[in-house]
């Protein structure tokens, strides 16, 4: 099965500032997705950024950027400017190119503080 | 559009017995996965289907099993319940075609506690 690392299971950060939460990942495969979830305490699992390991180019959406390293096998998440939304676990996940089958890290905890 | 719907938000049940979780994927989706979330083991992947068959399936006991319709709404259903059974089940739909990897949408989950 594939594994996926997260340190750091808890987190606290003042609210603007940044955090940055790292995911390393073990494969010999070339083709493969990157993802990064968010669950808040509602439990509904969301989509926070998605990196396809051919693009070395690394993804953003508004203030969730990540740094992927492929080379390493590390795909951080960092998040500006922290808000009070954003307290929730945060999970990084693996799939195979062509292949639907999500491995998850065990989360880190992310608690913004006002 | 509407998301990922999970039926029934909550169940209980007792040991021996069987449950049956109902998961409506994002209209067009075609594509139905299942997780099953617990403390312990965190989200492990359960199985999916495409197009009324299984594509996928995790290291789950044969007490688990699915079956998806062809409007793409998913069943699963787990038999002979244990106790470390308990846990949140999420679903999530894609558009994935057959051979692709597609972002996932996920439901609220059902949590089932067995007691």
């Amino acid at each position: 099965a594939q594994t996926v690392t997260q340190s750091q299971p808890e987190m606290s950060v003042q609210e603007a500032e940044t955090v940055t939460l790292s995911c390393t990942y073990d494969t010999s495969e070339n083709n493969y997705y990157l993802f990064w979830y968010k669950q808040p305490p509602s439990r509904q699992m969301i989509l926070v950024i998605r990196q396809e390991a051919y693009k070395q180019q690394n993804a953003t959406e508004n203030r969730f950027s990540v740094n992927f390293q492929k080379a390493a096998k590390s795909f951080s998440l960092k998040i500006s400017d922290s808000q009070l939304g954003d307290t929730a676990m945060y999970f990084c996940a693996f799939a195979y190119y062509g292949n639907n089958r999500l491995a998850f890290g065990k989360g880190n905890q992310v608690v913004v503080i006002p | 559009k509407a998301g990922v719907t999970q039926t029934p938000r909550y169940l209980i049940k007792t040991r021996g017995q069987q449950v049956t979780l109902s998961c409506s994927p994002i209209s067009g989706h075609r594509s139905v996965s299942w997780y099953q979330q617990t403390p312990g083991q965190g989200l492990q992947f359960l199985f999916e289907y495409f197009s009324e068959t299984q594509r996928n399936k995790g290291n789950f006991p044969g007490r688990f099993s699915g079956r998806q319709f062809s409007n793409s709404r998913s069943e699963m259903n787990v038999s002979t319940l244990e106790l470390g059974d308990s846990a949140l089940y999420l679903c999530a739909s894609s558009l994935a075609g057959a051979s692709s990897t597609d972002t996932q949408y996920f439901g609220p989950g059902t949590r089932l506690t067995v007691l």
